[in-house]
């Protein structure tokens, strides 16, 4: 079982949806990451939570926004997507400062845009 | 820039060996990953290796580390069925990971 729970597991919206992609991980853990995976691809990075503050944005389209509350959850919220928005989302988190942190992933969630 | 190449597939039988290639291009990286993907599934970090090391063993699985000609490879002993998914390398990119293309594993019985 993974230590990193994402839900919902699997999401189809509207292109005028609003919805939100929610992952909590408990490890203590002051890293969080969101990664984007299409079909038979490796997964891109999107954004990075360093103690609760963005970090890192790989230059991701303004219709995802990223929120992270405290340092147990992270969210992604989804604003007029567009189909080709749809993907595999998947949550990391790591214990920074230490080296060989390696990234824990949960299972994703499936979203569908149409 | 950085960049991690990949063989796509490979297919074994069950007993066999598996070894997957992994070439990458960030001399700086300190640590390389290997994760496993099943259909459907997350990421499932299986075992990674510091850029000092060159070979990291855990029960099947063993990892061997060029430096110089920036390889790591990922072998699997006595391969099953179970073993059938994606590998993923990954090198360190700032705090974040950036991963091959994938090698997609195919073990028959």
């Amino acid at each position: 079982d993974t230590e990193v729970t994402q839900t919902p597991k699997h999401l189809v919206m509207g292109m005028t949806n609003k919805k939100s992609l929610k992952c909590e991980q408990h490890m203590g853990h002051r890293a969080m990451y969101w990664y984007k995976q299409k079909a038979k691809k490796p997964p891109e990075l999107m954004f990075v939570y360093s103690y609760e503050k963005l970090s890192i944005n790989e230059s991701v389209p303004s219709r995802f926004s990223p929120e992270c509350p405290n340092s147990s959850l992270l969210n992604l919220h989804l604003h007029a997507l567009q189909p080709e928005d749809s993907a595999l989302y998947l949550c990391a988190s790591s214990q920074l400062g230490q080296g060989g942190s390696p990234l824990h992933f949960g299972n994703g969630t499936r979203l569908t845009v149409t | 820039g950085e960049d991690v190449e990949q063989s796509l597939f490979l297919s074994v039988r069950e007993g066999d060996s598996s070894v997957i290639n992994c070439t990458y291009t960030d001399s700086s990286s300190t640590y390389l990953y290997w994760y496993k993907q099943e259909p459907g599934a997350g990421l499932q970090l299986l075992t990674y290796i510091f850029s000092n090391m060159d070979m990291k063993q855990d029960q099947r699985l063993t990892v061997l580390l060029n430096k110089k000609d920036k390889h790591l490879s990922l072998r699997i002993a006595d391969t099953q069925t179970g073993d059938s998914a994606i590998y993923f390398c990954a090198e360190t990119l700032r705090t974040a990971l950036i991963f091959g293309k994938g090698t997609t594993l195919s073990v028959s019985s």
